[in-house]
């Protein structure tokens, strides 16, 4: 089983502001890696996969980076619809594998 | 568009079958190159991936709970199924189904809207 740990749990941000989340692997997933983004009460939303593919219909301000064992999501100017969970998810191998999130919240 | 409907009952007893049933509606289930997912979020909590199927029927499952999951695909229906046997307490959760992308590479790019299963006497 892949391990990985997001950090931070929660994150206290303003509109605006550049925020980053971090995921770590136990072990390398080469570029086999997805971030979602999850509000109250919905569904999980694809947002980037292949570690920095932008999922179509994704604004542009997210991003994604990293290979191997360390990756990031980045908000370049957060806006606020973006106040939400975010969570890095692992599909290089069985059992896929989810962190353990990263709340954003209203400073 | 593909969509992803879960349904079932939102109340199972111990000890008894969990039985939920995802409806693939815009798309076929039997176009290749897609695997249909379930996947769990115990309350206030993380992301749990349970298993998936192919169209053929073929099946991964997570080993925490391969002894307890069954997982099934109707083509002539467009649905999967789940089975989860000898429910818990922390069985408690919302239940989702997914489609395993090959356009964004195995990633899951479409969700269902999720229900709520409860496990209590």
């Amino acid at each position: 089983v892949i391990w990985m740990t997001q950090s931070p749990s929660l994150l206290s941000a303003s509109t605006g502001d550049r925020v980053t989340i971090s995921c770590r692997m136990s072990q390398g997933i080469s570029s086999y890696l997805a971030w979602y983004q999850q509000k109250p009460g919905k569904a999980p939303e694809l947002l980037i996969y292949a570690a920095s593919t932008l999922q179509s219909g994704v604004p542009s301000r997210f991003s994604g980076s990293g290979s191997g064992t360390d990756f990031t999501l980045t908000i370049s100017c957060l806006q606020s619809e973006d106040f939400a969970t975010y969570y890095c998810q692992q599909y290089y191998s069985f059992p896929r594998t989810f962190g353990q999130g990263t709340k954003v919240e209203i400073k | 568009q593909v969509q992803l409907q879960e349904s079932g009952p939102g109340l199972v007893k111990p000890s008894q079958t969990l039985s939920l049933t995802c409806t693939v509606s815009g798309g076929s289930i039997s176009s290749g190159g897609y695997y249909w997912s379930w996947i769990r979020q115990h309350p206030g909590k993380g992301l749990e991936w349970i298993g998936y199927i192919y169209y053929s029927g073929s099946t991964y499952y997570n080993p925490s709970l391969k002894s307890r999951v069954t997982i099934s695909v109707d083509t002539s229906k467009n649905q999967f199924s789940l089975k989860l046997s000898s429910v818990t307490a922390a069985d408690t959760a919302v239940y989702y189904c997914a489609r395993d992308g090959v356009v964004t590479d195995d990633a899951f790019d479409i969700w269902g809207q999720g229900t709520m299963v409860t496990v209590s006497s």
